[in-house]
């Protein structure tokens, strides 16, 4: 199948400080990511759809000025989280299509907010 | 209000027997069907999907079934191997919309033993 990549696999940071995670196709191009968020033994929740060249569309409840989105060209795209806090202490993943049938998952962030 | 539900958190398994894992969807508007495996820590792999307009489909050890007029739908894997033991996430799409996110059940834990 697919890859798709996540950079970086685990980060934690201090409170207040903003984390980029980035997202890639590795030898696909896609229009369209996705980026979700687990809490332990949670189902994996939409938060955004990232549309390349486009603003990205928030799920209901996911605030857009907290978890910045940019999907700068086909193969890749980053969420930000802002002025991260302990409660955004997560398991980040993002998946891209590379057609309408399937989609496939980078291999997580684990974010840890101190 | 939970669209896709798999309701049991956990199934225990020995080698060689079969494994049933199932799932249920209340939106009748879902119309592709698709079964993750996940291990700790990592993203999840796409193992095989459904459309609506089919009842069965296999590959391999792993045949999924779906029954529209239930809103149910199963994964069966047989015959299971120590190597199976993963969470098992059901999703399910709205593909003829052309917008294919995903809503995924919270999982199921799946543990063959030797």
């Amino acid at each position: 199948g697919a890859v798709v990549s996540q950079h970086p696999s685990w980060v934690i940071c201090k409170s207040g400080t903003s984390v980029k995670i980035e997202c890639r196709s590795l030898d696909f191009q896609a229009t369209t990511m996705f980026w979700y968020r687990q809490f332990p033994k949670q189902s994996l929740m939409l938060m955004a759809t990232s549309n390349e060249g486009s603003k990205a569309t928030y799920e209901q409840g996911v605030e857009k000025d907290k978890f910045l989105i940019n999907h700068a060209s086909l193969t890749l795209s980053t969420l930000t989280v802002t002025s991260a806090h302990p409660e955004d202490s997560s398991f980040y993943i993002c998946s891209a299509r590379p057609n309408l049938n399937e989609q496939f998952f980078g291999p997580g962030t684990r974010l840890t907010v101190l | 209000d939970q669209q896709v539900k798999q309701n049991s958190p956990s199934l225990s398994v020995q080698e060689g027997r079969i494994s049933i894992l199932n799932c249920d969807y209340t939106n009748s508007m879902f119309d592709y069907f698709l079964w993750y495996k996940k291990y700790p820590a990592e993203g999840p792999t796409f193992l095989i999907s459904i459309s609506s307009i089919k009842d069965k489909n296999e590959d391999g050890r792993f045949t999924v079934f779906l029954n529209k007029s239930a809103k149910h739908l199963s994964l069966h894997i047989v015959p299971s191997q120590p190597g199976d033991s993963a969470v098992y996430f059901c999703a399910a799409s709205r593909m003829n919309s052309g917008y294919s996110t995903l809503t995924f059940g919270k999982g199921t834990m799946l543990l063959v033993s030797p």
